[in-house]
């Protein structure tokens, strides 16, 4: 079954960091890009960062560039979300997302976690 | 600044009838990476349409999507009771990265 299961979340106060990670299984992991989202409580889908499947290509959403770093560990399968300077704004459910397309940095989002709740306040 | 605007913000309407969901970009964009997700609430996203007209694996053949340039729609052609939920848009428009439209909450009427 393919899969992915995030952790690491939890309560910060601002200017705090937290680091996401996100546990995948069912597929090969290393030829897949990935991606986190976020979704605020009561909000819409909001894309956070992505990176390709060897981490050549790696994309921010503005409103985390400079403060975010995505990385991955594909001998681990795994997925991670460094997060610094953290706002009250950060504050919601992050998923990991798998794309569809073998190697492709371009795609629909076809697996998500069931996602990791960060709530930033002091 | 790329937008993806989805109307209605809310839909009602009874299972059995038609549903049409529209994603407007404010420019125009590649169909290619044109995709609709639905969300049920405590759940996360699942992927229905991507490249504007193509279902995704499982995806019932009751949806359906179209659309071209700056307007696209999905379409649920009989509603069955599981399918009221929230509906995102998503493109791929370059820098920074993707966008999701702000969603139609498809309600039971």
């Amino acid at each position: 079954e393919v899969q992915l299961v995030e952790s690491g979340g939890g309560l910060v106060q601002p200017g705090r960091s937290l680091r996401l990670s996100c546990a995948a299984s069912g597929f090969t992991f290393n030829d897949y890009a990935m991606h986190w989202v976020r979704q605020a409580p009561g909000k819409g889908l909001e894309w956070v960062s992505g990176l390709s499947w060897n981490s050549g290509t790696i994309g921010y959403a503005d409103s985390v560039k400079g403060r975010f770093t995505i990385s991955r560990d594909n001998a681990k399968h795994s997925l991670y979300l460094q997060m610094n300077s953290l706002r009250a704004e950060d504050t919601a459910l992050y998923f990991c997302a798998k794309v569809r397309l073998v190697g492709d940095w371009i795609a629909a989002f076809d697996v998500w976690g069931q996602g990791t709740m960060v709530t930033v306040s002091s | 600044e790329f937008v993806l605007t989805q109307s209605p913000g809310t839909l009602s309407l009874s299972p059995g009838e038609r549903a049409t969901l529209s994603c407007r970009a404010s420019q125009s964009v590649t169909s290619y990476n044109l995709e609709w997700y639905q969300q049920k609430p405590g759940q996360a996203p699942r992927l229905l349409i991507y490249g504007a007209s193509s279902r995704a694996t499982g995806i019932p053949d009751r949806f359906s999507g179209s659309g071209s340039g700056t307007d696209f729609t999905l379409t649920i052609s009989r509603l069955e009771p599981e399918d009221f939920a929230m509906y995102y848009c998503q493109h791929y428009g370059g820098s920074p990265g993707y966008t999701f439209g702000q969603g139609t909450k498809l309600e039971i009427k």
